[in-house]
């Protein structure tokens, strides 16, 4: 069964502080891995989807990188507006399975 | 607004009571997911939808739970005979399906309380 791990599970960091969010799976045959935002309440907004391990994509301050095993989101600079949950999640296994598999988040609060 | 949209946003009901929630996808989307996300989790996949035929269900998905998708434009979700571990927020997705893997768009959900 594909299993998706996250951490640190909270992490409070000050304006302009960098840091980095990890995302640990296991799975049958990875066919993309995915980073979402989840605000309170709301739901899931797609921010990045990683292929292949090498593969990096970038977003205004946000930056994903995947190798064999794990995935990072980089947060360069993070300002209080970047507060949320980052969710990951994979999508593997054989032709026409659709099922995503999320971890249960990283909830980022940036201070200002 | 052209996003995903779900009714109910809430939905507070009695044990043993049944519910629908239904999704209005993005017009041009073909392919419909319905996730299923308790606090402090992530979003467990229930069911998916490719236009009106329904391809994948998960083993979450006990026999309470029946999901549609008449002529392959909204979709409803029916919990029957609730109970209180059925309390979540039900979230709606939905892809234009022209490659295998695309972005998700999620609705806001719908939050039921099972009392």
């Amino acid at each position: 069964e594909d299993q998706v791990t996250q951490s640190p599970e909270a992490l409070r960091l000050q304006e302009g502080e960098s840091s980095s969010l990890n995302c640990s799976y296991t799975v049958s045959g990875l066919r993309g891995l995915f980073w979402y935002r989840q605000d309170p309440g709301k739901g899931p907004e797609f921010l990045f989807t990683l292929y292949s391990a090498g593969e990096e994509k970038e977003k205004e301050r946000l930056k994903a990188t995947l190798t064999k095993k794990e995935s990072f989101l980089h947060i360069t600079a993070p300002k209080p507006e970047d507060s949320a949950t980052y969710l990951c999640a994979v999508q593997a296994g054989s032709f026409g399975n659709e099922k995503l598999t999320f971890g249960t988040g990283t909830r980022l609060t940036i201070i200002p | 607004d052209t996003g995903v949209s779900q009714d109910p946003r809430h939905k507070i009901t009695k044990r043993g009571q049944n519910v629908t929630f239904r999704c209005d996808p993005i017009s041009e989307h073909n392919r419909l997911y319905w996730y299923r996300q308790t606090l402090g989790q992530g979003p467990e996949f229930l069911t998916y939808f490719q236009n009106e035929a329904q391809l994948e269900k998960s083993r979450l998905l006990s026999d309470r739970f029946s999901a549609e998708r008449p002529k392959g434009s909204f979709s409803t979700l029916e919990i029957q005979r609730t109970e209180q571990g059925d309390s979540a927020m039900y979230l709606c997705a939905s892809r234009f399906g022209q490659y295998e893997i695309g972005e998700l768009f999620f609705g806001e959900g719908s939050r039921l309380t099972v009392l």
